[in-house]
């Protein structure tokens, strides 16, 4: 049982590059969400989705964003990478939003530079 | 809206004393309340979580919280702290929203 897979792992980017991050449940979750993660402020949403076919902004999203194309997959894009923007991500899920018991990756390192 | 407090950002405690870490949360009514633990260069784990009834909660790992609606804390304990428990603890609150809204967490240092 895989859980929640994160791709990749590591990735350096270039001021103004673009990349998407990869994340993929195999629990039949209906809700996705994507976290950063930087010292000292703890978990920051920056957008989520309750269902195949939606999103939602979260906490800072500006910078990001995210499709929900297949229930399985969530997919977090940065169209123009910036320094502000190095961090670990997280993405999670969850069955429902009932307490929201939350099952996370191992996470994604991003560097911009 | 609703906001999680961890007021010690790191917590050194030696290996087999008693351990508590503090958690407030602000929110009018009873809020649903977890704990989780990531280890370095993991994801975050669940602890425990409290919905609603009996306060104080087990946990895997050792692990109990007590929710104390008149202190709007919800405050993480184990009696006997082990070396593998050095980590970093989150707590966080859903207060009828679709997400978890954490605390920024507190480091666990075990010495010898």
């Amino acid at each position: 049982n895989a859980g929640v897979t994160q791709t990749p792992k590591f990735r350096v980017l270039k001021t103004g590059q673009s990349m998407t991050l990869l994340c993929a449940q195999d629990m039949n979750h209906e809700y996705m969400y994507w976290y950063r993660q930087d010292p000292g402020m703890g978990l920051r949403l920056i957008h989520y989705s309750v269902g195949e076919g939606t999103t939602a902004k979260g906490e800072v999203p500006d910078g990001y964003n995210v499709s929900r194309l297949k229930k399985q997959n969530f997919l977090l894009g940065l169209e123009s990478a910036a320094p502000s923007q190095t961090s670990v991500y997280f993405c999670a899920s969850s069955y429902s939003d009932r307490g929201n018991v939350l099952t996370f990756g191992a996470g994604s390192r991003l560097t911009v530079l | 809206a609703q906001s999680v407090t961890q007021p010690d950002i790191h917590i050194t405690v030696s290996e087999g004393a008693s351990l508590e870490l503090r958690c407030n949360y602000s929110y009018g009514a009873t809020p649903y309340l977890f704990w989780y633990v990531q280890s370095p260069g993991q994801g975050l784990q669940l602890l425990l979580k409290y919905f609603s009834g009996d306060t104080l909660v087990q946990g895997i790992k050792g692990f109990e919280a007590e929710f104390k609606r008149s202190q709007s804390s919800f405050n993480l304990r184990k009696p006997s702290v082990h070396w593998s428990d050095a980590a970093e603890y989150f707590c966080a609150v859903n207060s009828g929203y679709s997400t978890l809204t954490f605390g920024k967490g507190t480091m666990l240092l075990v010495s010898p």
